[in-house]
């Protein structure tokens, strides 16, 4: 079976500190991969996504970046951390092939940036 | 990208049946309509797919009338740990060489009483 995993599962950080989370999907090859961020009491914001090693593809402008060195391994960076970018950190994975494919969800990063 | 609007909020008692309603105006004919539930400091977990008329599973039933331009979550006999938030989705065309990407709305926050 698929699982999915993201560390670490809390993070308290200064303003203007590095971030790095961490993705890696077990059970699964060629994964969708996905970044989402959830500010409190809020819907979720896609942040990005990536279809294959070395392909990501930003949907919100912002001083975040991701890379996907590995096929089941998805990170997600800051050279400098802001105060609005805590919040609650969320990576997907789902399957590549055509038609709707459920995506199936960490267990998610709580990001506090003071 | 189909918007998605639904109550922010809704209140109901054990045993009852919850209806939440959804609509999605701008639908495209290649969307599904999809419903996640997030309970706190978890990630979303897929609940029901449908295109149209009726989808029933062990969990909810879905129900999306002719003109897919809405749609209702039912469930039936909901009890304390039901109390969620519930996303309706509709799941973007899928893009050449692209994933299946989602876009999350505010969700409904269901409270079930005793």
């Amino acid at each position: 079976s698929q699982t999915i995993h993201q560390w670490p599962a809390t993070l308290v950080q200064p303003v203007g500190s590095p971030l790095s989370l961490e993705c890696t999907v077990e059970g699964t090859s060629n994964p969708n991969l996905y970044w989402y961020r959830q500010a409190a009491g809020r819907g979720l914001q896609l942040l990005f996504y990536s279809v294959g090693i070395g392909q990501i593809s930003s949907e919100v402008p912002q001083n975040l970046s991701a890379s996907r060195p590995q096929d089941r391994q998805f990170i997600l960076s800051s050279k400098k951390l802001l105060l609005s970018d805590s919040g609650f950190y969320l990576c997907a994975w789902s399957g590549g092939g055509k038609g709707y494919n459920e995506q199936f969800f960490g267990p998610g990063t709580r990001l506090t940036v003071l | 990208l189909a918007k998605t609007t639904q109550p922010i909020s809704m209140d109901s008692y054990e045993g009852q049946e919850v209806n939440i309603t959804c609509s999605h105006n701008n639908i495209a004919t290649n969307d599904y309509i999809t419903w996640y539930q997030q309970f706190p400091s978890q990630g979303p977990r897929f609940i029901i797919q449908g295109y149209k008329t009726k989808v029933t599973n062990e969990v909810a039933s879905l129900f999306i009338p002719a003109d897919r331009k809405s749609s209702t979550l039912s469930l039936p006999r909901v009890s304390l740990s039901d109390t969620a938030v519930y996303y309706c989705l509709v799941g973007d065309r899928p893009l050449r060489n692209a994933g299946n990407m989602l876009t999350f709305g505010g969700g409904t926050r269901l409270m079930v009483k005793p």
